[in-house]
């Protein structure tokens, strides 16, 4: 969904690294949430923020941080990577008052 | 614990053939359900929803059915053309935080 852009869309980093994975919605949205997927494990909640001064864990925050610098934009912060971290990271964004989210295109990232 | 969860891995289906793909929820304060579509290399995309004070809901060549007796929900693909081969998952919400429950996803496979 263009709506919703992430960059970098791939991203090879080494153990130890700090990385930021970035999130920009041009949909006008409150809701901006991160998820991550591993094969045969589905979309897991990392973060999530109902508005720039609302801040939340979501079931795997752990080794992970959050900035929402504005309405628009989310980023995803891994303060010093390791290789399970490796997985892909969505982005998605929800209207107040709805529940349907919309997804980035994801970021693969590579942590070895 | 709480989960959502899919019956079957991978779906392989005629083309022109109906598809049913099947997933069951444990979480009976749910009360809104979402079924996602994800093609390779890209974000979830929105296909239908569901409340939970309805049984059925139908959208351009797809049906939801929910059964909150036996806590199950499926999606229904009517005349499965090509396009239709992706990763399918189904999502649920209490509504107490508008988070979604993510289940493992299916693959749909459409034999020509």
């Amino acid at each position: 969904d263009a709506d919703v852009t992430q960059t970098p869309r791939n991203r090879i980093t080494k153990t130890g690294k700090r990385i930021m994975l970035e999130c920009s919605q041009t949909k006008g949205h409150d809701r901006m949430y991160w998820y991550r997927q591993d094969p045969g494990l589905g979309l897991r909640l990392i973060y999530y923020s109902f508005d720039v001064k609302d801040i939340n864990k979501g079931e795997i925050s752990d080794g992970y941080s959050v900035s929402r610098q504005a309405q628009a934009k989310f980023s995803l912060s891994l303060e010093s990577a390791i290789p399970n971290q490796t997985a892909l990271y969505f982005c998605a964004t929800s209207g107040q008052g709805t529940r349907e989210q919309y997804f980035g295109p994801g970021t693969r990232l590579t942590v070895t | 614990g709480e989960s959502v969860g899919l019956h079957l891995p991978t779906l392989s289906v005629q083309e022109g053939d109906n598809s049913i793909i099947n997933c069951a929820y444990s979480n009976s304060a749910s009360d809104y359900f979402i079924w996602y579509k994800q093609e390779s290399g890209k974000g979830p995309q929105f296909i239908i929803d569901i409340r939970s004070n309805m049984d059925k809901r139908q959208g351009q060549r797809v049906t939801v059915l929910l059964n909150k007796t036996v806590k199950h929900l499926s999606l229904q693909i009517a005349a499965t053309q090509p396009g239709d081969s992706a990763v399918y998952f189904c999502a649920e919400d209490t509504g107490a935080n508008s988070k979604l429950t993510f289940g493992k996803g299916i693959t749909l496979s459409v034999r020509p």
